[in-house]
């Protein structure tokens, strides 16, 4: 168990819709960071926020977005879904904000059905 | 582009051997590489984390070595046991983006 927790644990759903996934970091850390993983994609960085704020982007599309609040959990909001969403959401954290130079720790997963 | 390839996509082998495997990653640009031990559905272990050429780092059985000026990291595991049996990730930095391998998927059969 790495001590980041994520919610919902699965979520099914139809196209053109939001959802909210949420992610709560290890106790400590001030990083928190967003992935998906298709099947026919692999792991791809979305996006790492430090202590409130964007720290570095990646492949996230303009459809989704996220944020950190003060007590440093995250949220991922993704919309107007579409098809090819469907994957699993991971989200990670570490101590620093350093994008290259930490450890991260991984969350179990959502997996988001848009059927 | 920042493309990292692992190699193999798979191995099998039975208890006791040694192994390794290879993570391939541009070099220019570089600024860290990760090896992550991957199970789906549960949490993943981050094994190493490795910045400079010539870094090696060894974790019990698990160890790394990374190569920053030709672009590869060796992942090697002395005496594989079942419970070493998971996906291997690694994932390279640059200074814009990260990327994952696809993994190595590791069976070690009793």
């Amino acid at each position: 168990d790495s001590g980041v927790t994520q919610t919902p644990k699965h979520l099914i759903t139809a196209t053109g819709q939001r959802v909210t996934l949420r992610c709560s970091p290890r106790s400590g850390d001030l990083s928190v960071y967003w992935y998906q993983q298709s099947l026919d994609q692999g792991l791809q960085f979305l996006i790492q926020y430090y202590n409130g704020e964007e720290r570095a982007k990646g492949n996230i599309l303009e459809r989704f977005s996220a944020q950190q609040f003060p007590d440093l959990h995250s949220e991922l909001n993704l919309s107007s879904l579409e098809l090819g969403d469907s994957a699993l959401y991971f989200c990670a954290s570490s101590v620093e904000g350093g994008f290259s130079y930490n450890e991260q720790f991984f969350g179990p997963g959502t997996r988001l059905t848009v059927l | 582009i920042l493309n990292v390839e692992q190699s193999p996509q798979s191995l099998h082998v039975q208890e006791g051997d040694s192994t390794n495997f290879t993570c391939s990653f541009p070099s220019s640009n570089f600024y860290a590489l990760h090896w992550y031990r991957w199970e789906t559905a549960k949490s993943s272990e981050a094994l190493f984390v490795m910045t400079l050429n010539g870094d090696e780092k060894k974790k019990g059985r698990i160890s790394a070595t990374l190569n920053t000026k030709e672009g590869y990291s060796y992942l090697y595991i002395k005496g594989s046991q079942p419970e070493d049996s998971a996906t291997y990730l690694c994932a390279a930095h640059n200074n814009n983006d990260m990327r994952f391998g696809a993994g190595t998927r590791l069976t070690v059969k009793p």
